[in-house]
């Protein structure tokens, strides 16, 4: 049982390049999310699936797409990177009510230069 | 977007001694809080989720109450070991949509 697993761990990327994240969980949830952390700033959650097929907007949503094919995966694309998407990126996982703890990935550290 | 604050930012602590930290969130649209710890290379790991004023869980020698009127929980460690050494993170989710706070990072000195 591997949890929630995060493919890079490591990126870096030119301006302008495009780049996709993937997110796996053998945990059959439901829910799962991404979320970007900052130095000085909390978790903030970019977008999120309640199920396969299915995704919606967090905070901060803009210059990101996601999509959830099957239920046990969550991409996070980056169309075309910028500087201030440098972050450290955060998948997570939860059964499906919101009301249950997440699981978090090891996170994917993205440098975009 | 919610509020979520989480005071102090860091905090040192001789062995031994015993500690608390505080979340305050929006008690409007309030649906439930959230604990994590979070260790210094790892991944956030749950502690407690809690829905319900006047909440209380515990987990070993650490425990959670929660105050939905008035928008704060505390988070309490027993007896701190070095091993409590890390980042403690709430998050308050109204529906499906999680804000966190900055965490507070606990150093314990032995």
């Amino acid at each position: 049982n591997a949890g929630v697993t995060q493919t890079p761990k490591f990126r870096v990327l030119k301006t302008g390049q495009s780049m996709t994240l993937l997110c796996a969980q053998d945990m059959n949830h439901e829910y799962m999310y991404w979320y970007r952390q900052d130095p000085g700033m909390g978790l903030r959650l970019i977008h999120y699936s309640v199920g396969e097929g299915t995704t919606a907007k967090g905070e901060v949503p803009d210059g990101y797409n996601v999509s959830r094919l099957k239920k046990q995966n969550f991409l996070l694309g980056l169309e075309s990177a910028a500087p201030s998407q440098t972050s450290v990126y955060f998948c997570a996982s939860s059964y499906p009510v919101s009301s249950y703890e997440q699981y978090f990935g090891p996170g994917t550290r993205l440098t975009v230069t | 977007i919610l509020n979520v604050e989480q005071s102090p930012q860091s905090l040192h602590v001789q062995e031994g001694d015993s500690t608390n930290f505080t979340c305050s969130f929006p008690s409007s649209n309030f649906y439930a809080l959230h604990w994590y710890r979070w260790e210094t290379a790892k991944s956030p790991e749950a502690l407690f989720v809690m829905t319900l004023n006047g909440d209380e869980k515990k987990k070993g020698r650490i425990s959670a109450t929660l105050n939905t009127k008035e928008g704060y929980s505390y988070l309490y460690i027993k007896g701190s070991q070095p091993e409590d050494s890390a980042t403690y993170l709430c998050a308050s989710n109204t529906g499906n949509q999680f804000y966190f706070g900055t965490g507070t990072s606990l150093t314990v000195i032995p």
